[in-house]
């Protein structure tokens, strides 16, 4: 079975500085997605970057990047410039590979932003 | 991104009743919908998933009776949460996705049950 583990309950980071949020995950599938999403408090969830698993090149959007290590099974997320509207819970997810696909999320990591 | 829309964002029923959830995605077509739950503080428990015309696809541990998917068209699903009792109260959420989309979720229910 898959799993997503995100082994940071909280981080803290101050405004303007960078902060990384880790994620492993198991499976036995070669072919599959992770993803990043934010959860404000709004509880509204929000894509934030997404990684192709036949991808090398590792995923960026603005100030958010990926590092994927595919052997490794590892998936961490990147906020550079962090900014006070970047707190929120951060989930990282899974998408299992088709037709049958379905996402396994991690347990969350909630990011404080400090000014 | 893509819109997809909740109804209602907030129900509170007395417990026995049923309660019904609907998810919208406004601006495409969505092959599949998941139905997700989430208690405070933690992370979303995938519940089931709905293809549209055919049965969903329940997670182990979901009861099938208890909660009613329905995936009648491409844009439309319900939840139906049936004799709601107090546990059943949480956070519902539902996305609504295509196999080379990622999903686009809903803004979420809370349910009270009382």
């Amino acid at each position: 079975a898959q799993t997503v583990t995100q082994s940071q309950p909280e981080m803290s980071v101050q405004e303007a500085e960078t902060v990384t949020l880790s994620c492993t995950y198991d499976t036995s599938e070669s072919d599959y997605y992770l993803f990043w999403y934010k959860q404000p408090p709004s509880r509204q969830m929000i894509l934030v970057i997404r990684q192709e698993a036949y991808k090398q090149q590792n995923a960026t959007e603005n100030r958010f990047s990926v590092n994927f290590q595919k052997a490794a099974k590892s998936f961490s997320l990147k906020i550079s410039d962090s900014q006070l509207g970047d707190a929120a819970m951060y989930f990282c997810a899974y998408r299992s590979p088709l037709p049958a696909y379905k996402y396994i999320f991690g347990t969350g990591t909630r990011l404080k932003v400090l000014a | 991104g893509a819109v997809v829309s909740q109804h209602p964002s907030w129900v509170i029923c007395k417990s026995g009743t049923s309660v019904k959830i609907e998810c919208r995605s406004l601006d495409f077509q969505a092959t599949t919908m998941f139905w997700y739950r989430q208690f405070p503080k933690q992370s979303l428990m995938l519940m089931a998933t709905s293809n549209e015309g055919s049965k969903a696809t329940y997670e182990q541990g979901v009861e099938k009776d208890k909660f009613l998917i329905n995936h009648a068209s491409l844009t439309l699903s319900t939840l139906t949460v049936t004799s709601a009792h107090p546990e059943d109260s949480s956070f519902y959420i539902c996305s609504a996705a295509t196999p080379v989309e990622t999903q686009y979720f809903g803004p979420g229910t809370r349910l009270l049950v009382l």
